[in-house]
């Protein structure tokens, strides 16, 4: 249980293209989805966390108006990488957790975004 | 002071043995641990979670939990090369406030 799909897995456009990243919870109701960026051998680092139905609250430093995150449903959260310029290349991963308050956050498989 | 933190490493062990990973974190009202596991360039994977004090097994793999002491560790017994990855400790405060260490590496030598 508790499977988390993030599509695509890779991702090489151009400079200035636009890029959408889907994060669905397959088997469970994700009240919460998160978005991490991950740079080689760094750590996660949090960009923001989605509720569903309501606006995502952004860690500071990361443009909300660059990175746009909808969680229109209990299943599915979108990030959308605007303009992306080869600085925003990383390996981005989203993960989903249910609303139970113990309940632990479930990771996406990933998606390695390569701006040329 | 960080939320949790972690000895980066490396941690080296001989196979077979066990690995010790060690976490700490800063908030005494602290309600969940977690660890999860990341192989190179592949996402987290959760291994264990653990709430109350004590011990906490599951396979090959054991968590400890001391809310007094603010710790939480995982040991690995018979420690495999697969085992060889980062380690993340993750503790959840309230609600979806959760704070990740950065890991330490761990390298399980054949």
């Amino acid at each position: 249980g508790a499977v988390v799909s993030q599509h695509p897995s890779w991702v090489i456009c151009k400079s200035g293209t636009s890029v959408k990243i889907e994060c669905r919870s397959l088997d469970f109701q994700a009240t919460t989805m998160f978005w991490y960026r991950q740079f080689p051998k760094q750590s996660l680092m949090l960009m923001a966390t989605s509720n569903e139905g309501s606006k995502a609250t952004y860690e500071q430093g990361v443009e909300k108006d660059k990175f746009l995150i909808n969680h229109a449903s209990l299943t599915l959260s979108t990030l959308t990488v605007t303009s992306a310029h080869p600085e925003d290349s990383s390996f981005y991963i989203c993960s989903a957790r249910p609303g139970a308050d113990n309940q632990p956050q479930h990771f996406g498989d990933g998606t390695r975004l390569s701006i040329l | 002071q960080k939320e949790v933190e972690q000895n980066s490493g490396p941690l080296s062990v001989p196979e077979g043995a066990i690995a010790s990973l060690n976490c700490t974190y800063s908030d005494r009202g602290s309600q969940s641990f977690f660890w999860y596991r990341q192989y190179s360039g592949k996402s987290p994977e959760l291994i264990m979670s653990i709430y109350s004090n004590g011990d906490k097994e599951d396979g090959r793999f054991t968590a400890q939990l001391n809310k007094a002491s603010q710790y939480v560790s995982l040991l690995i017994r018979d420690s495999q090369p697969s085992d060889s990855a980062t380690y993340l400790c993750a503790v959840r405060r309230t609600g979806n406030q959760f704070y990740f260490g950065t890991g330490t590496s761990l390298t399980v030598i054949p």
